[in-house]
């Protein structure tokens, strides 16, 4: 089945260490984004990708950066997580272009920063 | 920010129908609501969306206000697989129209009794 799959499910990292959370679509669709989720919180836009169009959200801080190599694939770059980084990530797709459609979610990246 | 408001939390007993309303009353004309769940330590799932006119699909129920500053979500037989934190969404438009993205409120929790 078409599905947007996030790995690795868990991730756990040291305080200041660069670490790569990954997320793929074969659902084709030409927009992708990332969310940041803690505790008993809801989702929050870090920035999305419009083809190869980056587009960041005022508040998302300067650790955050992001890659899309091509339109399968997403990265999110956390350059020295903070133990405030410690959060769900979770990566979501889309169709864009006119008629309203439904956004894809993956299950997403459960970070532990230690 | 959130253009949405919703209850913090909804208990519903199983078998009967759960009404989940949320307010947008900044909402544009252009702009979708949609409707998501999420179900603990998952990624959010699709449940239905709507522009004016009331929608309905296999999961469930949109009830969209005339004004189009409020709706309600309706799973007409709630069922114990149906908790979690269901959010109310307004699509909002980047790029002058040419994407958009899901900015997501608090969402309700809904605990559905035995």
């Amino acid at each position: 089945d078409a599905m947007v799959i996030q790995n690795p499910r868990y991730q756990v990292t040291q305080f200041g260490k660069p670490v790569t959370l990954s997320c793929s679509q074969t659902l084709n669709h030409n927009v992708m984004y990332w969310y940041q989720q803690k505790s008993s919180q809801a989702p929050k836009l870090l920035f999305h990708y419009y083809d190869k169009d980056f587009n960041n959200e005022a508040d998302t801080p300067d650790n955050f950066q992001s890659r899309r190599p091509n339109t399968s694939f997403c990265f999110l770059d956390i350059r020295s997580p903070g133990l405030g980084d410690a959060a769900m990530y979770l990566c979501a797709t889309s169709r864009e272009g006119g008629a309203a459609y439904g956004y894809t979610f993956g299950s997403g990246t459960r970070l532990t920063v230690v | 920010d959130a253009k949405t408001t919703q209850p913090p939390s909804m208990d519903c007993a199983e078998g009967r129908a759960a009404n989940l309303p949320c307010n947008h009353s900044t909402i544009s004309g252009n702009e979708y609501v949609y409707w998501y769940r999420q179900i603990h330590s998952q990624g959010p799932q699709y449940i239905i969306h709507g522009l004016k006119n009331n929608e309905t699909n296999e999961m469930a129920s949109l009830i969209i206000t005339e004004d189009r500053k409020s709706s309600t979500l309706i799973l007409p037989h709630a069922t114990l697989r149906d908790t979690a934190v269901y959010y109310c969404i307004v699509r909002v438009a980047t790029y002058g129209g040419a994407t958009n993205k899901l900015i997501f409120g608090t969402g309700t929790l809904l605990a559905v009794q035995p």
